[in-house]
């Protein structure tokens, strides 16, 4: 166990349904982050929120859409996604001004959209 | 141009030798990185962080890094059968607050 917890860990949905991923970390981090891994490529950077500022990835849809009510926790709201959008997605925490941006991945959620 | 580049391998070694794992980078200003060990069907584990020129140690494992040549790599002392998994290489601009991941290095330590 990291100190991140991501629910739910296995999701199905069609490509008309809404859903949300949520993330939430227990180890005093002030920034969070959402990662896209889909096979044989590279973790894939989403969404970054540090200190109340968000980051994006200008290559990802509209279709994912982040939130970050507070430091702690992080949701990614999903609508109208493609069966390419089917991937592992994970949640990342980290402490941005103690100089070591060290990142601790919470265990993920196995995405399919059919 | 890919931000971070590692062989994918498959990498295989025997059992008590050393792994050696490598990765570069093509952003010259990037400032720290890190190593991540990912088993099947698991997220990724850091396994160390390296931020100045040479060596660093930890147990078994100790990375390298040379900003000059744009280079990071991972030496595995006394490889375990446990140690079979993905290695990912991830370097951390110095601008903002992205990361950047290679595509991993697929060990295998054979018993």
């Amino acid at each position: 166990e990291t100190g991140v917890t991501q629910t739910p860990r296995h999701l199905v949905m069609g490509m008309t349904n809404k859903k949300s991923l949520k993330c939430e970390q227990h180890l005093g981090h002030n920034a969070m982050y959402w990662y896209k891994q889909s096979a044989k490529k590279p973790l894939e950077l989403m969404f970054v929120y540090s200190l109340e500022e968000r980051v994006e990835n200008n290559s990802v849809p509209s279709r994912f859409s982040p939130e970050c009510p507070n430091s702690s926790h992080l949701f990614l709201h999903l609508h109208t996604l493609q069966p390419e959008d089917s991937a592992l997605y994970l949640c990342a925490s980290s402490h941005r001004d103690r100089g070591d941006y060290e990142q601790y991945f919470g265990p993920g959620t196995r995405l399919t959209v059919t | 141009q890919k931000e971070v580049e590692q062989n994918s391998g498959p990498l295989s070694v025997p059992e008590g030798a050393i792994a050696s794992l490598n990765c570069t980078y093509s952003d010259r200003v990037s400032q720290s990185f890190f190593w991540y060990r990912q088993y099947s069907g698991k997220s990724p584990e850091l396994i160390m962080s390296i931020y100045s020129n040479g060596d660093k140690e930890d147990g078994r494992f100790t990375a390298q890094l040379n900003k000059a040549s744009q280079y990071v790599s991972l030496l595995i002392r006394d490889s375990q059968p446990s140690d079979s998994a993905t290695y990912l290489c991830a370097v951390r601009r110095s601008t903002g607050n992205q990361f950047y991941f290679g595509t991993g290095t697929s060990l295998t330590v054979i018993p």
